[in-house]
């Protein structure tokens, strides 16, 4: 069974204090690793899809990396704006369901 | 393009009543999902579609029924409300071949 962790539960950083979120999966085969930022009252807004380890993506302040076992997210100078709970999936080789993690909230302050 | 959309957004139900959350996308998307949402919780999938005609159970389908009869749509249909379904349901889509799910606002439910 896949299962992904996300860690820090919630997180508080001041704004322009850089720092990095840890997503660790287990999964049989992995298809592609999925980032998502969620605000309060919507959807989740896809940000990156990790496929190999090794890969590295970047949108603005956050860099998404990929190992075998684990994914980071790190931001950068982060701005109030950036604040979000950041979700992160796997879908594994044989399907298209994503399993999600469950999530980081991130807050932060001016 | 208005994306994934659903309706509505509120409801509150008593315990027993009958629902369905509506979902459509304008996408010409292949794949179709329900998904709900805990508070404090990653989302759990309930049902799934592949295309028109062909639907399956996700983690937790218990209490819930699905159809597909055209690409754009995809209804949740609850039955038999119970508060363990009080949650924010969330619909998504995406082409087959392109993996990245496309959220939908999701539906508050309250069942009291």
């Amino acid at each position: 069974e896949d299962q992904v962790t996300q860690s820090p539960e919630a997180l508080r950083l001041q704004e322009g204090e850089s720092s990095s979120l840890n997503c660790s999966y287990t999964v049989s085969g992995l298809r592609g690793l999925f980032w998502y930022r969620q605000d309060p009252g919507k959807g989740p807004e896809f940000l990156f899809t990790l496929y190999s380890a090794g890969e590295e993506k970047e949108k603005e302040r956050l860099k998404a990396t990929l190992t075998k076992k684990e994914s980071f997210l790190h931001i950068t100078a982060p701005k109030p704006e950036d604040s979000a709970t950041y979700l992160c999936a796997v879908q594994e080789t044989s399907g298209s369901r994503l399993t999600f993690g469950e999530g980081t909230q991130l807050t932060v302050n001016p | 393009n208005a994306g994934v959309t659903q309706t509505p957004k509120f409801r509150i139900l008593k315990i027993g009543q009958s629902m369905t959350l509506q979902c459509t996308q304008d996408m010409n998307h292949n794949y179709m999902y329900w998904y709900r949402q805990d508070p404090g919780m990653g989302l759990k999938l309930i049902y799934y579609s592949v295309g028109a005609g062909i639907t399956d159970k996700g983690e937790v389908p218990n209490g819930y029924n699905v159809s597909r009869s055209t690409t754009e749509d995809f209804p949740l249909r609850l039955e038999l409300a119970a508060p363990s379904q009080t949650s924010v349901y969330f619909c998504a889509s995406n082409l087959a071949g392109a993996y990245e799910q496309y959220f939908g606002p999701g539906t508050r439910l309250t069942v009291t």
